[in-house]
């Protein structure tokens, strides 16, 4: 199986800061399709996991601009520019190039 | 308006066969590209893939523990279920179903359900 791994494991950040977690692949997750299917999931306290970013870049439905996904092959970074209170919790990148989908470990998004 | 909700038993012992269900709302099964997955994630960890069924009927597994999982969905394409064999206490978790649109699309899992804890105890 695909290895995902996240860093930092734990962010601590201030409100307004702008901040990244950095999920690298143990393979390249560049499909023969020409897609990568590389994403980003937010999991709030006592919550289910919601789709923040798809296909690396792209924004789900209802998601604030300050979120923004970039990468390619091996390397991908999630960028909250100007983290909210609402922005606290577990993000994981998930990928789903190569079967099964794998998450990584997670990065927890604490106040500082 | 999408939702899902999973329902199971709450607690079971080992050895026994755990039965989940995922009741949806707001999207038909039978929809072409339309996958639902069942995903489960032990009290703070990661997220682990367990299997999936489309609008197709097409099932899927993890391969880790595809001799122990089956996936079935209803005729109303309305409820999709997940049975898990022998279950020991590593399978104690939250269970979560979620939807995605389109896979070959790349729409992955952008609506979940709340989650059904599981604990496997003797």
């Amino acid at each position: 199986d695909v290895v995902l791994t996240q860093t930092p494991s734990i962010l601590s950040a201030t409100i307004g800061q702008s901040v990244s977690i950095s999920c690298r692949s143990s393979q390249s997750l560049l499909d023969s399709d020409g897609n990568t299917y590389l994403y980003w999931f937010l999991q709030r306290p006592g919550q289910s996991p919601q789709r923040l970013i798809y296909l690396v870049s792209n924004l789900g439905s209802g998601v604030p601009n300050r979120f923004s996904g970039s990468g390619s092959g091996t390397d991908f970074t999630l960028k909250i520019s100007g983290v909210e209170a609402e922005d606290l919790g577990v993000y994981y990148c998930m990928q789903a190039t190569h079967a099964p989908p794998t998450f990584g470990g997670g990065t927890k998004l604490e106040l500082k | 308006q999408v939702t899902l909700k999973e329902s199971g038993p709450g607690m079971l012992q080992p050895s026994k066969t755990l039965s989940l269900t995922c009741s949806f709302s707001g999207f038909s099964l039978s929809t072409s590209g339309m996958v639902v997955s069942w995903i489960r994630q032990p009290s703070g960890k990661s997220l682990e893939w367990l299997a999936a069924i489309d609008w197709d009927g097409d099932k899927y597994y993890n391969p880790s523990l595809k001799s122990r999982l089956t996936v079935s969905k209803d005729t109303s394409n309305t409820q999709v279920f997940l049975k898990i064999t022998s279950v020991d206490i590593a399978d104690t978790a939250t269970y979560y179903c979620a939807r995605s649109g389109n896979w070959e699309l790349g729409d992955y899992f952008d609506y979940w359900g709340q989650g059904v804890m599981v604990t496997v105890s003797s």
